[in-house]
């Protein structure tokens, strides 16, 4: 059975450009969660969607947004660029239910690299 | 204060001891607790998760969980060179599927 799986796996942008990261979570799950792990500060939330709703989110501002498809896979966008957007952006999926809500299963991420 | 807080580390124990990770937590409403294991360069991986006060084993791990104390640790019997990685520490407050992780504690286990 397939993973979580991402793409890109690496993308380069310059300051003031828009991403997008796209994620397709496992079959049968609901969720999906996007994180961001920059270095030395742990992995951050960003977004919760379920059932094509957001239903969370982090401590980012509006020009981090994304949705999800009606095929559960999901899409993060990142707008206006900054330097220290630099981070990997992992994507997680899980049943979606409360009682395994934390029983995440993770992508491999997206390494975004802003210049 | 940070919502979960780890060591940093690196903690090093030799082969077939025990290491012993630690975790603590600010919300006291705090509902679930999880253990995810990241080796360089990859994702996080899910190992233990624990809802209850008290010890839950699988295998070689032990979660151990201390509501009253805000407190929860992984233990690691008969470490082994495999499993050095860092070690994230997790947490659900149940407020709407929100992890919170700790920045984790890299354990290395030397021959």
């Amino acid at each position: 059975e397939a993973g979580v799986t991402q793409s890109p796996t690496h993308l380069i942008k310059t300051r003031g450009q828009q991403a997008t990261l796209r994620c397709s979570p496992i079959s049968g799950h609901t969720s999906v969660y996007w994180y961001q792990q920059a270095l030395g500060l742990g992995l951050q939330f960003l977004l919760w969607y379920d059932e094509g709703e957001e239903r969370n989110r982090g401590n980012f501002p509006p020009r981090f947004s994304g949705r999800q498809f009606p095929n559960y896979s999901s899409e993060l966008n990142v707008n206006a660029l900054e330097l220290e957007d630099s981070a990997l952006y992992l994507c997680a999926s899980s049943l979606g239910t409360v009682l395994r809500a934390g029983e995440l299963f993770f992508g491999e991420g997206s390494r975004l690299t802003v210049l | 204060q940070k919502e979960v807080e780890q060591n940093s580390g690196p903690l090093s124990v030799p082969e077939g001891a025990i290491a012993s990770l630690n975790c603590t937590y600010s919300d006291r409403g705090s509902q679930s607790f999880f253990w995810y294991r990241q080796y360089s360069g990859k994702s996080p991986e899910l190992i233990m998760f624990i809802y209850s006060n008290g010890d839950k084993e699988d295998g070689r791990f032990t979660a151990q969980l201390n509501k009253a104390s805000q407190y929860v640790s992984l233990l690691i019997r008969d470490s082994q060179p495999s499993d050095s990685a860092t070690y994230l520490c997790a947490v659900n407050a149940g407020g709407g599927n929100k992890l919170t992780f700790g920045t984790g504690t890299q354990l290395k286990v030397e021959l």
